[in-house]
């Protein structure tokens, strides 16, 4: 089916450990994006692709890795997780950048 | 300063109400603005795009004031379906989205 897939949904991860979130578009659409959702914040961009192996950060860079070896693929990896990572995150793509951005059903992590 | 701005809420209201939400923008330069909807624990999803001359979709209008730096949302003939926390989206390099706001439509 079309669409943005996230996975995995929910996961549980230690203090330290590398986690990867996976996101994949069928549109072809050229920008992905991950957001991490907490309350009292909104959304807050992490970081941004406008196409394959081209990246760029959001407001909340620090602590994540993206990577974009395809269009359809946009994983997020936290490197060394963190309690203050944990939260809901979101993949979400759009043509152009400034167009509707259509999000994947999210991932919760949390970390202990 | 948040770029975009948003009363949290909640907007306690009975069913078949009229509700408004206003939001305000701090760069002059947006050209675009939505208005998404994210019900609990879901993604967010386009409710409807934000038009200089206003726009209207069935019982929600969308206006763009420039001059004043506000957008707003209107929902006539509140549902209980309408129950969800409404976000407002200005633009600058990518979309920013404000922290939303709360609605509770109760029979």
């Amino acid at each position: 089916d079309a669409g943005i897939t996230q996975s995995p949904r929910y996961k549980i991860t230690e203090t330290g450990r590398q986690v990867t979130l996976m996101c994949h578009q069928t549109w072809s659409h050229s920008y992905m994006f991950w957001y991490r959702q907490d309350l009292g914040h909104g959304l807050r961009l992490i970081y941004y692709s406008a196409a394959a192996d081209i990246t760029d950060k959001g407001e909340v860079p620090d602590g994540y890795v993206v990577s974009r070896s395809k269009t359809e693929n946009f994983p997020l990896t936290l490197e060394s997780a963190t309690r203050s990572q944990t939260s809901v995150y979101f993949c979400a793509s759009s043509e152009p950048v400034l167009n509707e951005q259509f999000f994947g059903p999210g991932t919760r992590l949390t970390v202990l | 300063r948040k770029e975009v701005e948003q009363d949290p809420g909640p907007f306690n209201v009975p069913e078949g109400a009229t509700v408004a939400f206003n939001c305000t923008y701090s760069n002059s330069a947006s050209q675009s603005f939505f208005w998404y909807r994210q019900d609990c624990r879901k993604e967010p999803k386009l409710l409807m795009s934000v038009y200089s001359s206003g726009n209207e979709d069935g019982r929600f209008t969308a206006q763009l004031n420039r001059a004043s730096q506000y957008i707003s949302l209107l929902i006539r003939d509140s549902k209980l379906s309408d129950s969800a926390t409404y976000l407002c989206v200005g633009t600058h390099s990518t979309l920013t989205f404000g922290k939303g706001t709360m609605l509770l439509v109760s029979p």
